[in-house]
């Protein structure tokens, strides 16, 4: 499989749940992104790795986790959510940060 | 102000019309403006990018960049139904994803 695939593709959960979402990536990039979408709202930076490191975390409450154990795959762990962080959640790989992104489809999340 | 303004829509045209996309903009610093499509259930994809001022055809498709007004455009020519799909702007000052603002995205429908 080629790109980025993200899983799972929907997830529905409780606020006192906890659940990982997942990003990999095929392309041989160096550098993975997490972003929020939400409905008419621009997308927000949530967090960068660039050779598996963090480089970049844009005042996201720590109710998310993410976490690169190495340049193909990027995790996402969530934990007593709140409803508002209902969203989809996209992951995106670059070459470098300075190349264009290549974005998975995303998984969509609820939270009851 | 927000960083990017981008009329959400909805926008619907008929086949074969022209169509006008547009963003606005506050920061005089941006150089990079991209133009992402993003198809229901789907992630986004680079379709266009400029640096500075100018225009820059591919296709059906042209950019246009006006940095004396902080606008850009995109038109669509002899529309199709299968560019119907969510179209986002984005820009940063340096070609760097970190620093990448995005529009909240118009919703295109092109009807056959």
């Amino acid at each position: 499989e080629t790109g980025v695939t993200q899983t799972p593709r929907h997830l529905v959960m409780g606020m006192t749940n906890k659940k990982s979402l997942k990003c990999e990536q095929h392309l041989g990039h160096n550098a993975m992104y997490w972003y929020k979408q939400s409905a008419k709202k621009p997308l927000e930076l949530m967090f960068v790795y660039s050779l598996e490191e963090r480089v970049e975390n844009n005042s996201v409450p720590s109710r998310f986790s993410p976490e690169c154990p190495n340049s193909s795959h990027l995790f996402l762990h969530l934990h007593t959510l709140q409803p508002e962080d209902s969203a989809l959640y996209l992951c995106a790989s670059s070459q470098d940060n300075n190349q264009p992104q290549h974005f998975g489809d995303g998984t969509r999340l609820s939270i009851l | 102000q927000k960083e990017v303004e981008q009329d959400p829509g909805p926008l619907s045209v008929p086949e074969g019309a022209i169509v006008s996309l547009n963003c606005t903009y506050s920061n005089s610093a941006f150089q990079y403006f991209m133009w992402y499509r993003q198809y229901s259930r789907k992630g986004p994809e680079l379709l266009m990018y400029t640096y500075s001022s100018g225009n820059k055809e591919d296709g059906r498709f042209t950019a246009q960049v006006d940095k004396s007004s902080k606008y850009i455009s995109l038109f669509i020519r002899d529309s199709q139904p299968s560019d119907s799909a969510t179209y986002l702007c984005a820009m940063s000052e340096g070609y760097n994803n970190n620093d990448m603002r995005f529009g909240a995205g118009t919703r295109l429908t092109v009807k056959p």
